[in-house]
């Protein structure tokens, strides 16, 4: 089952905007990691966040965790045409289990 | 330096029929991961291997589904007497020892 629920499902906005893609989850996290992907193929690492850190940067990436909440947010800053892909956000629990848990991702169209 | 690669890109059979996916991780990567992605839907993990220990497969949904790996490197996933549903793309992750876990382009598969 998907422990991570993506909010929005979908979002389009101009080139040049910021755009907040939220998730959240339910059970104890190790850390929690956002992928990219382009056309329903393979997925690239964006950026990962420990569960003891509350935000983190790379480049024009801000992700954010809040643990109280179980929720965690991805802000992509000065979009362009080529951040247009499904964002998802993915959970290493707490415990042995090395597997990641992916929400159903986010949409995003950034129109030129 | 070369990335995770998967065999074939795309795969189409009929219902009933065996077929097999292979993986090529990127060298030196102790863990590697099969997940499943339906059409617009996030990744559901299968089974997951690290080093020599016994496979977590936990996440095969039927005893249709087996996946090995060779020699620490090479895994092959395994679909038996297939159905319409297992139609997907399946992704494989390797990862070094840090959590973050890098993707191939993924084989579709589609069960006619």
């Amino acid at each position: 089952s998907q422990q991570g629920e993506e909010d929005p499902q979908a979002l389009s906005i101009q080139e040049g905007e910021n755009a907040t893609m939220n998730c959240s989850y339910k059970t104890s996290i190790n850390n929690l990691q956002w992928y990219r992907q382009n056309s329903g193929r393979g997925l690239v690492h964006l950026i990962l966040i420990r569960s003891n850190e509350r935000e983190k940067h790379s480049g024009r990436l801000r992700v954010t965790l809040d643990t109280s909440k179980k929720s965690s947010s991805l802000l992509i800053t000065a979009s362009r045409a080529a951040d247009t892909a499904s964002y998802f956000c993915a959970t290493l629990n707490s415990g042995s289990a090395r597997q990641l848990t992916f929400g159903s991702g986010t949409q995003l169209t950034v129109l030129p | 330096g070369a990335g995770v690669s998967q065999s074939p890109s795309n795969k189409v059979t009929e219902k009933g029929k065996d077929v097999e996916l292979r993986c090529d991780p990127i060298s030196g990567h102790t863990a590697l991961y099969w997940y499943r992605q339906s059409l617009g839907q996030g990744l559901e993990f299968l089974i997951y291997f690290q080093g020599n220990s016994a496979p977590d497969k936990s996440g095969l949904p039927s005893d249709r589904f087996s996946a090995e790996r060779t020699g620490g490197s090479v895994s092959t996933l395994t679909i038996q007497r297939t159905q319409q549903e297992d139609s997907a793309v399946y992704l494989c992750a390797s990862s070094p020892p840090s959590d973050t876990q890098y993707f191939g382009p993924g084989t579709r598969l589609t069960v006619l």
